[in-house]
């Protein structure tokens, strides 16, 4: 296992349209995380699943926001009628259990014009 | 809510000095404590945690960490910096060992000869 995985690395859209992004965690995970990291700042906390429940959500996560984890593997973060506010860094971690490391994709830039 | 305060934007060290960077944290009992590296393009890093017990913490790369809670700090320092030490450092709390992390707004690092 090669770590955790993020899928696309880029992404640039059009204002208006809707994009989704993959997180494929490292495979005993159980616990993944959503955060959103834009220039200059520190990651933020969108979302968190354990297994395929999601258990909590940020208030940083509107309605044009949703996140999925099906069988509790990879997760999908979809972001409707996108806005240039959202361009940001979309950061995945998975952990496997309490107090153990959080490990970080790459991300999946995204770019809206 | 806990919120994490990393006093320093951008610092520059040259090649061979000692590395102090900065974190403060805001809750009312102590923390999980992480910090966090990220180069460019790249995920984040753990390089290192504390939850308890001693106060001084060992990590990768040469980094080690000092928790002092009568400053509510938890300072990064390296005693002999390298050049491809160079890339930004977060400073993260989480309340417990499973609840998402809060970042701060990280710390660039720049190595010069």
């Amino acid at each position: 296992d090669t770590g955790v995985s993020q899928d696309p690395r880029h992404k640039i859209t059009k204002r208006g349209q809707n994009v989704t992004f993959r997180c494929d965690p490292i495979s005993e995970h159980n616990r993944l995380y959503w955060y959103r990291q834009t220039l200059g700042q520190g990651p933020e906390f969108l979302t968190y699943f354990q297994n395929e429940a999601q258990l909590e959500k940020s208030r940083l996560l509107s309605d044009r926001f949703s996140a999925e984890r099906p069988k509790g593997s990879f997760s999908t973060l979809e972001i409707q009628r996108t806005e240039q506010g959202d361009s940001a860094m979309y950061l995945c971690a998975s952990r496997q259990g309490v107090g153990t490391e959080a490990f970080f994709g790459q991300g999946t830039r995204l770019t809206v014009v | 809510a806990q919120s994490v305060t990393q006093p320093d934007i951008h610092i520059t060290v040259s090649e061979g000095a000692s590395l102090e960077l900065r974190c403060n944290y805001s809750y009312g009992a102590t923390p999980y404590l992480f910090w966090y590296v990220q180069s460019p393009g790249q995920g984040l890093q753990l390089l290192l945690k504390y939850f308890s017990g001693d106060t001084l913490v060992q990590g990768i790369k040469g980094f080690e960490a000092e928790f002092k809670r009568s400053q509510s700090s938890f300072n990064l320092r390296k005693p002999s910096v390298h050049w491809s030490d160079a890339a930004e450092y977060f400073c993260a709390v989480a309340i417990t060992g499973n609840t998402p992390l809060v970042f701060g707004k990280g710390t660039r690092l720049s190595v010069i000869a």
